[in-house]
């Protein structure tokens, strides 16, 4: 199974509004990353935020990290129609060798 | 730097055939990663490399898959033969140095359809 889920699948919004998403994982992390994709494009890396941080800006986004909880979430304020797009937590996991998981992803809809 | 590029950016191919997928990294990046993007299965890690050597191919479905990165510039993943199932958009991304897990720069994928 998944070791990251967004929630929700799908969020619909009005231009200006902000835009909350959520990322649950299932086992210990050294980072979580997370990413956009616009359709038919490749992903892009927006921020990353490590084990042992709980929260961090960049620009209009906000990561926050609670580890004893397992998940994230990401906020988008004042939206924009060109955030519109595909966004994708990635959990870098604890094993023997790395490895990154991507979830399934929320697909955000703004609204002009 | 151009980016990660990938090629063809669509493939369109029959059943049983053989198709080979093309990555070029950017230069100086040492970590190499295929995905391929479903909408059932979402975004599945396929193999990835670093300095040119396969570390983790756990994710390559079944042996019809294989990969190779003979050079730092260059990767291709190989389907032979190719099922309908084998239907997804493929992506191919880099990483530099000491930086392989916490940023992944992606290239623009191949979408391949087998009929």
């Amino acid at each position: 199974s998944q070791q990251g889920e967004e929630d929700p699948q799908a969020l619909s919004i009005q231009e200006g509004e902000n835009a909350t998403m959520n990322c649950s994982y299932k086992t210990s992390i050294n980072n979580l990353q997370w990413y956009r994709q616009n359709s038919g494009r490749g992903l892009v890396h927006l921020i990353l935020i490590r084990s042992n941080e709980r929260e961090k800006h960049s620009g209009r986004l906000r990561v926050t990290l609670d580890t004893s909880k397992k998940s994230s979430s990401l906020l988008i304020t004042a939206s924009r129609a060109a955030d519109t797009a595909s966004y994708f937590c990635a959990t870098a996991m604890k094993t023997s060798y790395d490895k990154v998981i991507f979830g399934p992803g929320t697909s955000l809809s703004v609204i002009p | 730097d151009a980016g990660v590029i990938q090629s063809p950016r669509h493939e369109v191919t029959e059943m049983g055939q053989e198709v080979t997928l093309r990555c070029k990294p950017i230069s100086g990046h040492d970590y190499l990663f295929w995905y391929r993007q479903t909408m059932m299965r979402g975004l599945e890690l396929l193999i990835y490399f670093n300095n040119n050597v396969p570390i983790d191919d756990s994710g390559m479905p079944e042996d019809r898959f294989s990969a190779k990165m003979p050079n730092a510039s260059f990767s291709t993943l190989k389907i032979q033969p190719s099922e309908p199932r084998d239907s997804a958009v493929y992506f191919c991304a880099s990483s530099p140095p000491d930086r392989g897990w916490t940023e992944a720069f992606f290239g623009q994928g191949t979408r391949l359809t087998v009929v």
